[in-house]
Formats: C-alpha cells, sequence, structure tokens
C-alpha cells in the first residue's frame, strides 16, 4: 500500500521567510500526490495536486510543491510565509494503479512569528 | 451551501452507547470515505465506499461499521463507544484519481 512520510511534525517560521515542508512517499510508481490545509476547527481543503503533468505544480496562497521522482518527494514551499499560512498541512497520497484511495500523512504544524 | 455536509457538529456520548455520525454530498460522488483525525497521526482511514454497492474496511475499521444509504448518503457508526474512540472524524467524498473534498468535522468525545 501506498504511504508518505512528513518530516518534522512542527515548523515555526519567521514571517517574510521561506515555508518548507517535507513529504516523502513509498512506492515505485509515482502515485498521485496531494498537499492539503487544515486552519483551526475546520475541514480539509486541497492546496495543489500532481497527477502527472508537470513536475512542478502551483496552488492557491501562493504555494507550490515540485515532484522528483529520484528522490520520491513532493514537498510544499512557499518564499515568503504570511500570518495567515498558520494552519496544519497534511501531504497525501493516491495510488493509481490501485483503487485510489487516499492516505494522508501525519501532518506539519506551521507556527508564523511575527 | 457546504459540497460534503456532516451531522452533528459536536457530540458527547457515554461509553458503551451506540452513535451514529451522518454524511452527506451535493458533488455527484461515487467514492466516499470516513477518516479520524487523532494529534501527530495525521488522517486514518476507517471505511470506504466506491459505490451504493461497494463497502471496504480502511486501516481501523474495527469498533466502526458503515452504511451508504444513497449515492449521496454514508453514514458511519460506532456500536458501542469507548473512549479510546474520541476524536475528530470527517467524512470526504471524490472522484477516481482526484481530489477529495472534505466536510467540516464531527468532534466526538466518549466519557
Amino acid at each position: 500500500a501506498q504511504s508518505v512520510t512528513q518530516l518534522g511534525s512542527h515548523v515555526s517560521v519567521s514571517e517574510g521567510a521561506l515555508v518548507l515542508l517535507r513529504c516523502n512517499y513509498s512506492s515505485s510508481v509515482p502515485p498521485y500526490l496531494f498537499w492539503y490545509v487544515q486552519y483551526p476547527n475546520q475541514g480539509l481543503q486541497l492546496l495543489l495536486k500532481y497527477t502527472s503533468a508537470a513536475t512542478l505544480v502551483k496552488g492557491i496562497n501562493g504555494f507550490e510543491a515540485e515532484f522528483k521522482k529520484s528522490e520520491t518527494s513532493f514537498h510544499l514551499t512557499k518564499p515568503s510565509a504570511h500570518m495567515s499560512d498558520a494552519a496544519e498541512y497534511f501531504c497525501a497520497v493516491s495510488d493509481r494503479f490501485g483503487d485510489y484511495k487516499l492516505s494522508f500523512g501525519a501532518g506539519t504544524t506551521v507556527t508564523v512569528r511575527a | 451551501d457546504a459540497d460534503v455536509t456532516q451531522t452533528p457538529r459536536n457530540r458527547i456520548t457515554k461509553t458503551g452507547k451506540r452513535i451514529m455520525l451522518e454524511c452527506s454530498q451535493t458533488k455527484g460522488h461515487d467514492r466516499m470515505y470516513w477518516y479520524r483525525q487523532d494529534p501527530g497521526l495525521g488522517l486514518r482511514l476507517i471505511y470506504y465506499s466506491f459505490d451504493v454497492k461497494d463497502i471496504n474496511k480502511g486501516e481501523i475499521s474495527d469498533g466502526y461499521s458503515v452504511s451508504r444509504q444513497a449515492q449521496a448518503k454514508f453514514s458511519l457508526s460506532l456500536e458501542s463507544a469507548i473512549p479510546n474512540q474520541t476524536a475528530l472524524y470527517f467524512c470526504a467524498t471524490s472522484d477516481q484519481g482526484a481530489e477529495a473534498f472534505f466536510g467540516q468535522g464531527t468532534r466526538l468525545t466518549v466519557v
């Protein structure tokens, strides 16, 4: 079964600094990959997705992620953090040669310092 | 109106009680999911359904059951609730290979 590992359960950045959240997947065949964001007391919202088109994927709110097959990674970045980026972020994988069900990483909580 | 609606949003119940969490969606998707969220563990899949006649166990199905009443409705039941089932529960829906759309969650506390 597909799985994802998110490195770092908590990330703290200064406002205006780079945000980098790491995600690695376990598969020899590239799956579909997703990043979701969860704001306090809310459900999950899709930030961006990779479905085997362009390897650099742009999402909402200035986030982007790059798919690197050689590293089995799909790291999420944002050049300049804003206070409103404080949230929990989840990487998820969908096995496109299986039944496509979504499996999630453990999540990374981002705090933004003024 | 929300694409995925969960009821109730919050519930406190006693150990041993039966409880049902309901989910309905207006996206017209065939696939529906129930996840449980616990701090530090991310979202873990309880059950999923790819159409009305298809029900599949996820990674943590013990102690739970589901019913797919219609394409748009997927309910989760705890037959005899226990305290370690205290968690945030999410329902989601998707097309095959596409992103999932989530409800707002149900915060369940078992005392």
